[in-house]
């Protein structure tokens, strides 16, 4: 299975720190999704990463993608406890139509 | 408002009864999707449409049935439930295009008894 793996499964920060979630991955890909989903709701995607780009910001996150390891990771900067969610990596091949995704780490940020 | 939406939102049947669960996009997007979430396994894609009248398998397409006649809809079929298929379903719809980021529906909660 390509299907991704995220570390941690959990993860639990005070308000202000950073959050770091890993996915690694087993195949060839085109991009590299994450989505953030909050309890029990539909995901949310928050930022693609593209397989020949190293890295990507926006706002307060920071994606990078590494292919030779197969690995992306996900930086929450300052983060906030509206930030509590579950975050998932998707992995996309190159027919753009089949996505992978892990099973998730459940960020809890305490206020 | 952008938005996709599925029915119902919860549902309790038994083993063997039909059902449908639907979903609607609208925002003419040519990509929707189906994945089932279950608890330590993330989410599975069960099958995915390019456009209307195709279709095609995800990761766990047995026990399902999907159709695509109008580019807005995209329900999704279970012949006969049984309690594995026990599950929260999510509905989603994209550009197909390689920018294809997913908008994805609230969520079917799904008890087969």
């Amino acid at each position: 299975s390509q299907q991704g793996e995220e570390d941690p499964q959990a993860l639990s920060i005070q308000e202000g720190e950073n959050a770091t979630m890993n996915c690694s991955y087993k195949t060839s890909i085109n991009n590299l999704q994450w989505y953030r989903q909050n309890s029990g709701r539909g995901l949310v995607h928050l930022i693609l990463i593209r397989s020949n780009e190293r890295e990507k910001h926006s706002g307060r996150l920071r994606v990078t993608l590494d292919t030779s390891k197969k690995s992306s990771s996900l930086l929450i900067t300052a983060s906030r406890a509206a930030d509590t969610a579950s975050y998932f990596c998707a992995t996309v091949k190159y027919n753009f139509n089949k996505f992978y995704f892990g099973s998730g780490t459940k960020l809890n940020v305490k206020p | 408002e952008a938005q996709v939406t599925q029915n119902p939102r919860y549902l309790i049947t038994v083993t063997g009864k039909k059902l449908t669960v639907t979903c609607s996009q609208n925002m003419n997007h040519e990509y929707m999707s189906w994945y089932r979430q279950d608890p330590g396994l993330g989410l599975r894609q069960i099958y995915y449409s390019m456009n209307v009248e195709v279709t095609d398998k995800g990761d766990v397409p047995e026990g399902y049935k999907v159709s695509r006649k109008e580019k807005r809809n995209f329900p999704l079929i279970l012949e006969s439930p049984s309690p594995n298929q026990t599950s929260l379903y999510f509905c989603a719809s994209g550009t197909g295009t390689d920018y294809n980021e997913q908008f994805f529906g609230p969520g079917t909660r799904l008890t087969v008894l």
